[in-house]
């Protein structure tokens, strides 16, 4: 059965800094990954997704990942965060018709 | 023009009550999906269903039953609530098969109190 982790269960970075978040896989096939994100009070929110073909995929709100097979990965990067990025971050892999997510990575952005 | 819908966003009652979550989608999808975030933000599925079809039904007591009376609407029905039912039921849709690819667009939430 496939399975994912995300190994930062809290990140603070400060306002405009870089940020990376990790996700690593397990899917005995090429997965559909995805990532997600939830701000306080809502309901999840598609970032990004990738199914195929180039490995560094674009995202909303300034946010890409890149797919990893040989690390098993798909991170979430984003190069300058803002205030209304904390929130709640998902990555999720797809595979035997449903998602499996990650346990979450809470980000918080000190001024 | 919300694309997925719940009601009530909030929900609290006592244990043994019997009480129902709606959900509609006005995408078009012709899947939906019903999961549960626990205390700790893990997200889990508990159902789906495909044009009215259940195809997923994870390992769920049987107190819960959904019901899909048209590929728009996915309502959950939880028969003698119990405390540990106390979490956000999130309703989520997707078009085609092979759900694993077809991006989820998910609701606001209903957060469930047991009491």
């Amino acid at each position: 059965a496939q399975s994912v982790t995300q190994p930062d269960i809290h990140i603070t970075v400060s306002e405009g800094a870089s940020l990376e978040l990790r996700c690593n896989y397990s899917y005995g096939a090429t997965p559909y990954l995805f990532w997600y994100v939830q701000s306080p009070g809502q309901g999840l929110q598609l970032l990004l997704k990738y199914f195929s073909g180039d490995t560094l995929v674009q995202g909303i709100k300034g946010f890409e990942a890149e797919f990893k097979r040989s690390q098993s990965s798909f991170n979430l990067r984003k190069p300058s965060v803002h205030w209304s990025d904390a929130a709640e971050y998902f990555c999720a892999v797809g595979a035997r018709e449903k998602l499996t997510f990650g346990t979450g990575t809470r980000l918080t952005i000190i001024p | 023009d919300t694309a997925v819908s719940q009601t009530p966003k909030y929900l609290v009652t006592q244990m043994g009550n019997d009480k129902s979550i709606k959900c509609e989608q006005n995408l078009g999808h012709d899947t939906m999906y019903w999961y549960k975030q626990d205390s700790k933000k893990f997200l889990k599925i508990m159902f789906s269903y495909n044009n009215k079809e259940l195809i997923i039904n994870e390992t769920v007591p049987n107190r819960f039953s959904p019901k899909s009376p048209d590929k728009a609407h996915l309502n959950l029905h939880i028969n003698s609530l119990e405390l540990g039912d106390s979490a956000v039921y999130f309703c989520a849709s997707s078009q085609g098969s092979g759900q694993g690819k077809g991006e989820q667009y998910f609701g606001p939430g209903t957060r469930l109190t047991v009491t």
